[in-house]
């Protein structure tokens, strides 16, 4: 049950794309394509931006995309804007329990 | 709409007790898992705990097993967790979350804040 490994920040310009990685293992991550990923604003609940790897719930920019290779799940923010300022955070599923991220600031500069 | 609103938390000393309780509405609450998750204070978020639909499995990260309950009332539409033997670690938000599919949480509460100091 050990967190999965994200960058503690990324950043870019409005307009860039960035990308946010999430490694794991063969247990969590790289067993499983139920990855998704969470954007939290200071002071409010996590918001799920993506779920099964690459899926997008209603309602979410097609500017956020996800995918996975192996043990590692990545995040993509394409055309960033300045309220995608926030932490975001990935979880993985793994049958008895669901794992989260450590984490990734992303700043818009 | 979905809404999930949590109560229960507050100043505990340690080894306190407390139960949160996690009201649902806009779904039909028995027909889904349900998630507790927490954040302390400055720290990412960690997954606590989640029950099946009708209450029969339930799961733990292994800092709180043996201390922590999670059950529901379906007629109530309700979420519990149950709190014992609760530690300085234990101070965070914990939020309730409704489960679908292999996700943890696609609709979130707005949290309640559980502080464990004497």
């Amino acid at each position: 049950q050990s967190a999965l490994t994200q960058p503690r920040s990324v950043s870019g310009s409005p307009g860039q794309s960035v990308a946010i990685s999430c490694t794991g293992t063969s247990r969590d991550v790289g067993g499983y394509n139920y990855v998704s990923w969470y954007q939290q604003h200071p002071g409010k609940a996590p918001k799920l931006m993506v779920y099964d790897v690459n899926k997008r719930p209603s309602g979410v920019p097609d500017r956020f995309s996800g995918s996975k290779s192996g043990n590692t799940a990545s995040l993509t923010i394409s055309g960033l804007q300045a309220e995608d300022e926030a932490d975001y955070y990935c979880c993985s599923y793994a049958v008895t329990y669901y794992v989260f991220g450590t984490g990734t600031k992303v700043t818009v500069l | 709409e979905v809404q999930l609103v949590e109560s229960g938390g507050g100043l505990v000393q340690p080894g306190g007790s407390l139960r949160l309780s996690c009201a649902a509405s806009g779904f039909t609450f028995s027909n889904y898992w349900m998630t507790w998750v927490r954040q302390a204070p400055g720290k990412g978020l960690e997954w606590v705990a989640n029950i099946n639909e009708d209450g029969s499995q339930k799961y733990y990260v292994d800092s709180v097993k043996g201390r922590f309950t999670i059950s529901r009332d379906n007629a109530k539409n309700s979420l519990f967790l149950q709190m014992n033997s609760l530690r300085g670690e234990d101070t965070a938000v914990y939020y309730c979350a409704r489960t679908e599919g292999e996700t943890a949480g696609n609709y979130w509460g707005q949290g309640t804040l559980v502080t464990v100091s004497s």
